[in-house]
Parts: structure tokens; sequence; C-alpha cells
């Protein structure tokens, strides 16, 4: 089935350490790609997005994606991990047939960063 | 500009009674969805508005849900009867067009007794 899969539910790093959070979809072809961050009481922010192009993006707050699509993997990293960044984060995918550009979300992934 | 704006944004009711939540979209925004995260699990699209009229409805759970979007500006999305299974956080967005990333509201959490 298709489906988008963020392996692992809850993180744990230091504060200063680097952070590599995983996303994989299994779609035929390449979907539109986004990572969402939900910190408590909030809503949903987005932080990056992949339509086509260059496969390494930039987002915002420090966060970076890499797009590999021979691992169907769209994987969020940060070199140097901040406290106020514990959050949860999430995968989303357009895929590529939707009419609706509705998205389709992986679990999340929560980040607990230690001081 | 405001963002999405979602009301209220905490409703406790016992089941069988009806809730109403709304949502407000960017202005100028002609999609809007709901999306619905129930506990533990991931969030779920619900419905998709172009305007006032429904493009996706495929995500709606049953017909205790009536979405609406009058004059294609806020957009309400009414439960009856509320069941237990109903309980969550219902996510609204928005986006200006089709392939733009849509904009989040902070969620109504509701809780059904």
């Amino acid at each position: 089935a298709q489906s988008v899969t963020q392996p692992d539910i809850h993180i744990t790093v230091s504060e200063g350490a680097s952070l590599e959070l995983r996303c994989n979809y299994s779609y035929g072809a390449t979907p539109y790609l986004f990572w969402y961050v939900q910190s408590p009481g909030q809503g949903l922010q987005l932080l990056l997005k992949y339509f086509s192009g260059d496969t390494l993006v930039q987002g915002i707050k420090g966060f970076e994606a890499e797009f590999k699509r021979s691992q169907s993997s769209f994987n969020l990293r940060k070199p140097s991990v901040h406290w106020s960044d514990a959050a949860e984060y999430f995968c989303a995918v357009v895929p590529p047939t939707s009419g609706t550009y509705k998205y389709i979300f992986g679990t999340g992934t929560r980040l607990k960063v230690l001081a | 500009e405001a963002g999405v704006t979602q009301f209220p944004s905490h409703s406790v009711i016992e089941k069988g009674q009806t809730v109403t939540l709304r949502c407000d979209p960017i202005s100028g925004h002609d999609n809007l969805y709901w999306y619905r995260r129930v506990m533990g699990k991931e969030i779920k699209f619900l419905l998709h508005f172009v305007k006032e009229s429904k493009q996706d409805e495929s995500g709606m759970p049953n017909n205790r849900f009536l979405a609406e979007r009058t004059g294609g500006t806020y957009s309400t999305l009414k439960v009856q009867p509320a069941e237990l299974e109903d309980s969550g956080v219902y996510f609204c967005a928005s986006s200006q067009g089709l392939n733009q990333p849509q904009h989040f509201g902070d969620g109504t959490r509701l809780s059904i007794l």
C-alpha cells in the first residue's frame, strides 16, 4: 500500500548534537515532500518542501532535507540542535496522482532535547 | 497577515451532543482542508474545499460529520451526534493554490466524554 513512514516515534539528543529524522515513502513516482514541526500547543509550521530540482533543500530554523530517489527517502537534518527544537516533526507527501493535493502524513517523530 | 485561526481551541462535550468547529483561512486562500489526529495515530485528511465547493470528502468518517464553507470564506465542521471515537485534534489548513504549501491552524482539541 502507498504510505509514508517515519520509523522513529521518539528521538532524544543532547543540545548541540546533530540530528537526522527519517522519512520514507512508497509511491511509484516522486511525490511532493514536506516537513512540518509542531511545538506544544501550536499548529504545524512548514520547515521546508521539495517539488523538484536540487535534492538538498534548505529550510527555516537551520534545517535541511535531502531527497534520495533511490531510497525513496526525504530525511530531515540539523547540524546542531537547540533546546527550542524540542517538538514533534511530521513528514508529509502529496501523492503524484493527487488531484486535490491533500497531504498524507507520517506518524510523527517526537524530539526531546537534553540540556 | 493573519494566519489560519480555529475556534474553539478546546471543546469538551458529552457523547450524543453536537459540536461545531470553525476555521478561518488566510484571506485570499481558495483551498481549505480539514484534517484530524486521533490520539496515537497519524494526522488524516478529512476533506477539501475550493472556495465553497467540496472537492474531496473521501476522508469524512461517516454522515455524523458535516462540513460547510458558505461564501467560500470560513468553514465549519459539525459533529452530530458526537461519539467517543470522535475525540482528537482537528486541524484546518489553507493554501492559495493547489500546488502551494498548506498553512495550518493551531487545531481544536475535541474531547468526548
